[in-house]
């Protein structure tokens, strides 16, 4: 298996700027998450879905973010308008009938900087 | 052990001894505990798992120990090897609304081995 798959690896934009960010689950995987993390926070949930329904999104900091999961092998999550301090490496992470006793499995990261 | 400060604590051991990294857990609900493992520009890697009903479980030159009383976590590592350097994580289970348990990850500790 591939892994999960996130893109882009590395994104540099200015402030004011729509960013979004990609994500595909391991194929058969019914949870997905999205995770931030910074130095300052370390890892924290943004919202995560299950079949491809959003379950909890208490975790997106504000309006400017929204994710969407349209099918079982996608999902985004966008910032608009980005700021400085959504500088961070976002994680989307995927499991197999939630993380109850099931492994989360994390992507690489999307390694955002925001100037 | 786990850090709410800016710096990740950090531990320093030479190649061949043995590493304990200890983490302090929150909610004496949790019944499902995980670490995890981060190499830098990587995204974190599961490495072991333990319930609630358990206190101790090992595999490959890790064990993680399980103190319900005191809700302290330990992973130790056997004969560390360079290779084992990057941060470390451990998670709880919390419920989250919708009803999952997702993990809730600390600050990490950072695990540096010198040959």
């Amino acid at each position: 298996d591939a892994g999960v798959i996130q893109s882009p690896r590395h994104e540099v934009t200015e402030m004011g700027q729509e960013v979004t960010l990609r994500c595909k689950p391991i194929s058969g995987h019914d949870y997905l998450f999205w995770y931030r993390q910074t130095m300052m926070r370390g890892l924290e949930l943004l919202i995560y879905f299950n079949n491809n329904v959003p379950i909890d999104d208490s975790g997106m900091p504000e309006d400017r973010f929204s994710a969407k999961m349209p099918n079982a092998s996608f999902s985004t999550l966008k910032i608009q308008p980005s700021e400085p301090r959504d500088s961070a490496v976002y994680f989307c992470a995927s499991s197999l009938g939630g993380a109850g006793g099931n492994t989360i499995y994390f992507g690489e990261g999307s390694w955002l900087t925001v100037v | 052990g786990e850090s709410v400060g800016l710096h990740l604590p950090t531990l320093s051991v030479q190649e061949g001894d043995n590493s304990i990294i200890n983490c302090a857990y929150s909610n004496s609900a949790s019944d499902y505990f995980i670490w995890y493992k981060q190499e830098s520009g990587k995204g974190p890697q599961f490495i072991i798992d333990i319930r609630s009903n358990m206190d101790k479980r090992q595999g490959q030159r890790v064990t993680v120990l399980l103190n319900k009383t005191v809700k302290h976590l330990s992973l130790q590592i056997a004969a560390t090897q360079p290779g084992d350097s990057a941060v470390y994580f451990c998670a709880e289970n919390s419920r989250k609304s919708g009803g999952s348990y997702i993990p809730t990850f600390g600050r990490g500790t950072s695990l540096i081995v010198h040959p």
